[in-house]
Parts: C-alpha cells; structure tokens; sequence
C-alpha cells in the first residue's frame, strides 16, 4: 500500500530558528513528491520534486528529495511567525493519478 | 480563472439533504482532483478526474457521492442525504496535466446539522 509518513507530527519553534521537516514514503512507481503550505483551508503549493540530490529553493524555504533512501526534507531558516501553518507533503505514484498525502506537521513559530 | 475557484465557501445544511458543491478549475487545466479534510485529519482522497472522464472513483466514501465534469472544466461534487459524518472541507484542486503541480481552491466548509 503506498502511504506518506511526515515526521514531527506538530514543532513549536521561536523566531529566527532554522527547521526540518521530514517526509518517508513508500509508493510504487514513484513519479514526484511535493510539498504544500496550509494555513487555513487551501494548501499553496511550495515544491515539486522529482529527481534525487537537487535543492529546490524559494527564499528562506528548499527542499531536497533522495529517491534512494525513499525521503524528502523541508528546511525552513529564520522562521518567521507568518511561517506557522501546517506542511504537507504528498507523492504522485502508483497507477493512479491522484496525490497521495501524508497527514502534515503542524509548525508554530513564537514570537 | 486565476486560480481554482470553489463555491459555495461555506454550505450549512440539514442532515437528509442533498448538497451540491462546485469546483471551477484553472483555465486549460485537464486534471481536477476532490479531496475532504475533517476537523484536525489530513487530506482524503475522492476522486480525479482526466478531462470529463473518472477513472478512478474508489476514494468514494459511499454511493451518496458522486461527481461529475462537464466540457473538461467545472466539476460538481453532489452528496446526497446528507450526514452528520459529512462535515467537512471539501477542497478541490487542477493541474495542467496528470502528475503535474496541482493548486488548490479555497475549499467549501459543509456543516450538517
């Protein structure tokens, strides 16, 4: 069965403190991973991943797929509190076209 | 559209009836896909669609469900005799072909009393 595993579940972090978010599937036929923001209902789109060893970067945000090892990272640097949302990862894979989601880590940032 | 526009935003409606909710993807986006997120849970799947056809409805929770897309852009979620169990966000999302970036609507928050 193709499943996503985001790891923490929920970080509580201050201002100006780098993190790393985690991201292990399991998924046959592996096509991309990506990786979503939530902060209120709609998920904005933040990655698309698709091949081993190369860093995706936007701002203070970059993530880095390896295809070997079946994970992704997430790294946020000098977080800020508009950084607190909820971070979704999720996979297109198997013989299906749908996202696969994993269930998010929940990311605060204190002042 | 600039976006993926869902309406309504929010839908309160008592149990036993029918709801309809509307999802009107980016322009030229072949792919639409339905999800549902309860209270405090991650994203469930429902249903995609590749231009007006389904091949795969088996996210479908029962057979009150059901979805539809007409001239390969808007797609309508229909539940039907509603349940309490239904309550959620229904998000819906395009992208410009199969396994490519898919963006999000805001979603329709449906509450049944």
């Amino acid at each position: 069965e193709d499943k996503v595993v985001q790891s923490p579940l929920s970080l509580v972090v201050h201002e100006g403190d780098t993190v790393t978010l985690n991201c292990s599937y399991e998924v046959t036929n592996f096509r991309s991973l990506l990786w979503y923001k939530q902060e209120k209902k709609a998920p904005t789109f933040l990655f698309m991943l698709t091949s081993s060893g190369i860093e995706k970067k936007s701002g203070r945000l970059s993530s880095i797929l390896d295809k070997k090892e079946l994970f992704s990272i997430l790294n946020i640097t000098a977080t800020q509190t508009g950084d607190s949302a909820i971070y979704l990862c999720a996979l297109y894979g198997g013989s299906q076209g749908n996202l696969i989601f994993g269930k998010g880590t929940k990311l605060s940032v204190k002042p | 559209g600039a976006g993926v526009s869902q309406s309504p935003s929010n839908k309160v409606t008592e149990k036993g009836k029918d709801v309809e909710l509307r999802c009107d993807p980016i322009s030229g986006h072949t792919a639409l896909y339905w999800y549902r997120q309860s209270l405090g849970q991650g994203l469930e799947f429902l249903i995609y669609f590749q231009g007006n056809s389904a091949p795969d409805k088996s996210g479908l929770p029962s057979d009150r469900f059901s979805a539809e897309r007409t001239g390969g852009s808007v797609s309508t979620l229909t539940i039907q005799r509603t349940q309490q169990e239904d309550s959620a966000v229904y998000l819906c999302a395009s992208s410009l072909a199969l396994r490519t970036e898919a963006f999000f609507g805001q979603g329709t928050r449906l509450t049944v009393v």
